[in-house]
């Protein structure tokens, strides 16, 4: 069975400053990866995925994440994080030969203080 | 991209009621799902809605407690049934066509009482 792992409850990082968020995953076959945000009171917004070809995939709002089938991680990363990027994030991953059902990782909470 | 909204936003029900939430996406989509969703955790998968047919529950999950339709592709609604409050929760509709990305609703705040 599928699953994700996000060994952070919470990242903290300063505004300027390189942020991590990560995420490995155990799937059979080859993965989709995906990673969404969500801020208060709202749904999930889909940031960024990854379905072949590049590792490296860029997404919304500055947002790129490095796929690595040897470590089996998926890491969130972005330049220089924002006030504006603090929220929750969530890393999913569905399985190739499944039927286009995620599954969720257990979310990292990003503070980013000024 | 897909829009879904989900109606209502948020609701205090009594316990022993039903509530039924809707979610309309904008355009023609091949799979819509149903999560639910404890505030600042994780989603957990309560059924895929199948259109024109019955849903697939997850572990856990029954049609009694959660009946689910989708009479198109646009269009589905997840039932509450006689809720409790360990039924407060939010719930999340999702859609997705082929290999892309889900999209998700806002979201239903259900708070039983």
């Amino acid at each position: 069975a599928q699953s994700v792992a996000q060994p952070e409850d919470q990242v903290n990082v300063a505004e300027g400053n390189p942020l991590t968020v990560k995420c490995t995953y155990s799937v059979s076959g080859n993965p989709y990866l995906f990673w969404y945000v969500q801020y208060p009171n709202r749904g999930l917004q889909f940031l960024l995925k990854y379905i072949t070809g590049d590792n490296l995939v860029k997404g919304s709002y500055g947002f790129e994440a490095e796929f690595n089938k040897s470590q089996t991680s998926f890491h969130l990363k972005k330049p220089s994080a924002l006030v504006s990027d603090s929220a929750l994030y969530f890393c999913a991953v569905r399985d190739r030969a499944g039927f286009q059902k995620l599954v969720f990782g257990t979310g990292t909470r990003l503070l980013v203080s000024p | 991209s897909a829009v879904i909204s989900q109606k209502p936003s948020r609701d205090i029900c009594q316990r022993g009621t039903s509530l039924t939430i809707q979610c309309q996406v904008d355009s023609q989509v091949t799979m819509m799902f149903w999560y639910r969703q404890q505030p600042g955790q994780s989603l957990t998968l309560i059924a895929t809605a199948n259109q024109g047919s019955e849903a697939t529950y997850e572990s856990g999950f029954v049609i009694d407690k959660f009946p689910i339709s989708r009479p198109n592709l646009t269009f589905s609604t997840l039932t509450v049934s006689n809720m409790s409050p360990e039924d407060s929760s939010i719930y999340l509709c999702s859609a997705s066509r082929g290999d892309t990305e889900a999209f998700f609703g806002q979201g239903t705040r259900l708070t039983v009482v």
